[in-house]
């Protein structure tokens, strides 16, 4: 079972670029990686999913090298609002005996 | 809106009192999940179904149970619960394994 690391915690200012990197050194041939956003009292809302090179949406890129040991969530000109915990998440895209773990998450806080 | 609801909202129970909590899902999705959040902690799965194939996480307690009727509902049971099982609890669905998981607003449990 891959077992993702992030930091605890990253501060940014508003219109900076955010970037959360996660570690998962032993992630598996047909493992996914996806990032979670989570507000208090909510339950976390998907941002995006790769597999590889990278990956971008409307709301984030995501980076992943070719060895694919870690990935890292950009998140353009950050506003107050993106103040969450994100979680990075690897799993298979399969129903073949897997378990999803989520990381401890990183608490990110924008102050203008 | 094609949603995942959860009821209620709150639930207050006594310790040892059985208490069942409630998931719908107007997604359609195979999968259904429950995760169990404490504070300042990220979710944790307890169990997911696919269709009607059950999995259990290794160290999900035996106190808790999990049952799914049909496609749309999925119910959780604590069968005594301690004081330790106070927390939120998740519940999420996505269309196949390790896809994009929809998450309803959880049931925070309080147990006295």
């Amino acid at each position: 079972l891959a077992k993702t690391t992030q930091p605890v915690s990253m501060d940014s200012y508003e219109g900076q670029e955010v970037n959360i990197t996660c570690s998962h050194n032993n992630i598996a041939t047909n493992d996914y990686i996806t990032w979670y956003q989570q507000f208090p009292s909510q339950g976390p809302r998907f941002i995006i999913q790769g597999y590889k090179t990278k990956v971008t949406n409307e709301v984030a890129s995501l980076f992943i090298p070719a060895d694919r040991k870690s990935s890292t969530l950009s998140l353009p000109r950050v506003s107050l609002s993106d103040t969450a915990v994100y979680y990075c998440l690897v799993a298979p895209n399969s129903n073949s005996g897997y378990a999803l773990n989520f990381g401890k998450g990183t608490s990110l806080l924008v102050t203008p | 809106d094609a949603m995942v609801i959860q009821n209620p909202r709150y639930q207050v129970t006594q310790f040892g009192k059985p208490v069942t909590l409630s998931c719908s899902q107007t997604l359609n999705h195979n999968v259904m999940y429950w995760y169990q959040q404490k504070s300042s902690q990220a979710p944790k799965l307890l169990f997911h179904y696919y269709d009607k194939d059950f999995n259990n996480e290794a160290d999900t307690p035996d106190n808790f149970q999990s049952r799914r009727p049909n496609t749309s509902f999925c119910f959780l049971d604590i069968r005594s619960p301690g004081l330790g099982d106070a927390a939120m609890y998740l519940c999420a669905t996505s269309r196949d394994a390790g896809g994009e998981q929809f998450f309803g607003p959880g049931t925070r449990l309080t147990v006295l």
